[in-house]
């Protein structure tokens, strides 16, 4: 079955402090993994994509990194900061006939002052 | 190039009322999606269509719920009979055709249905 799973479901964290999250997926076959960021009240944005070849992209201070061979999924925030509050968002492209998006259920960060 | 617009932004309706949320992709895009978020829930896909034709719909409830995307004119989820558990945020996505090269997909700012 074709399932992307995210832990942990929330986090609460110092400003200042980082964390990583986690994605799992089961999707086949693959085309890329996207990560998103979707504040309160607001539809999701993009922050990085990887393709089956990449292991490591940057955006900022936000890192995400892939390993195709496990299909796992990590997104790594440095230096948090209040604004970084927010549901994050793992999608992975299921690469048939008709491409398809497959969504996790979100990490809901917390960030504290 | 403006982006995604749904509207209304709010709408309360009765139950057993129509609900109908409208979706103008942006500009060029000829995919919408449809997904339901219930409160403190992720996103759940519900639709998937290109203009004038539903390419997957296996995430929408059997009965009540029909999207279309018209030839001319915004994308149209219509939800008759509404019930209080409909109540929830409602997100529409656009994209250009999916490829190996181009899979994002943009969202509006959504539309929060309250059944009362």
């Amino acid at each position: 079955k074709n399932q992307v799973e995210q832990s942990p479901q929330s986090l609460i964290i110092l400003e200042g402090k980082n964390c990583t999250l986690q994605c799992n997926y089961t999707v086949s076959p693959f085309s890329n993994l996207r990560w998103y960021k979707q504040d309160t009240g607001r539809g999701p944005v993009s922050l990085t994509i990887m393709t089956f070849s990449e292991n490591t992209k940057s955006n900022g201070r936000y890192t995400a990194t892939l390993d195709a061979d496990t299909k796992q999924s990590s997104l790594h925030i440095t230096a948090s900061q209040l604004s970084d509050s927010a549901s994050y968002i793992c999608v992975v492209t299921r690469m048939d006939s008709n491409y398809q998006l497959i969504w996790g259920a979100g990490t809901k960060l917390i960030i504290k002052p | 190039n403006a982006g995604v617009m749904q509207n209304p932004r709010h709408l309360v309706r009765r139950r057993g009322q129509e609900a109908r949320l409208r979706c103008s992709p942006m500009k060029g895009h000829s995919h919408v999606y449809w997904y339901r978020q219930l409160p403190e829930e992720g996103l759940k896909f519900m639709v998937y269509l290109q203009k004038e034709n539903i390419i997957d719909e296996s995430g929408m409830p059997k009965e009540r719920f029909s999207a279309e995307f018209p030839k001319e004119g915004p994308s149209i989820l219509r939800i008759q009979q509404v019930v209080r558990g409909d109540s929830a945020a409602y997100f529409c996505a656009s994209s250009l055709p999916l490829t190996v090269m181009n899979t994002e997909a943009f969202f509006g700012q959504g539309t929060r249905l309250t059944v009362v």
